[in-house]
């Protein structure tokens, strides 16, 4: 069964602190990974799509990378704001199936 | 980026009415809409794919006869929550792929719909 889970399931941290977001996958076969924002009753903000072929993606303060041969994702988050709070989500294309499978998400909270 | 809109945002129904939830992509054709079902706290569930002019796929739990998805267009689909219940109460996201573009791979979110059932 494919899965993709997200740690820490939470996180709290102060305004300045780079931090780091973990997603992992249970199969290395993968089309793309794409990392999401998600503020509270809200839809989803595409923040960063990684190809299979790529080992990383930068935008701005984010940068996400990916090891498909360990199955795992980190979006690395430099200098985080207050603005930086909500939950990310992370989701795998796996093929066969041809459908994105979300992670389990990570509510980050950035304390002024 | 492209931009999907779903409508409404918000609704408060009274158990055993239909409601109909629009999604629709506004500046690309999406020939594949999916529709994604959320819990308080918890990750996005696929409940279904919807493919223009055909019948859509449901996930494995999901009745079919309870979330009609119509996807008449290439840029709309429809899911209507019939003889809705209180445990239909959940967030309904939308998403449509791109498959125009060069970001043919992304998916693209509409803000999603709070639904309510008293």
């Amino acid at each position: 069964k494919q899965e993709v889970t997200q740690i820490p399931a939470a996180l709290s941290v102060p305004e300045g602190e780079n931090l780091v977001l973990n997603c992992s996958f249970t199969d290395s076969a993968i089309y793309n990974l794409q990392w999401f924002r998600q503020d509270p009753g809200k839809g989803l903000t595409s923040l960063l799509l990684i190809q299979s072929s790529q080992r990383e993606q930068t935008s701005g303060r984010l940068n996400a990378s990916l090891d498909k041969s360990s199955g795992r994702s980190t979006l690395y988050i430099a200098a985080s704001q207050p603005g930086d709070s909500a939950t990310y989500l992370c989701a795998v294309l796996f093929p066969g199936t041809y459908k994105y499978i979300f992670g389990t998400g990570t509510r980050l909270k950035v304390l002024a | 980026g492209a931009v999907v809109s779903q409508h409404p945002s918000r609704v408060i129904c009274k158990s055993g009415t239909s409601v109909k939830i629009e999604c629709r992509s506004l500046d690309f054709q999406a020939t594949t809409m999916f529709w994604y079902r959320q819990f308080p706290k918890q990750s996005l569930m696929l409940m279904a794919t919807s493919n223009e002019g055909s019948k859509a796929t449901y996930e494995q739990g999901v009745e079919k006869d309870k979330f009609l998805i119509n996807h008449a267009s290439l840029t709309l689909s429809t899911l209507t929550v019939t003889s809705a219940h209180p445990e239909d109460s959940s967030f309904y996201i939308c998403s449509a792929r791109d498959q125009q573009g060069l970001t043919n791979e992304k998916l693209f979110f509409g803000s999603g719909t709070q639904l309510s059932v008293l």
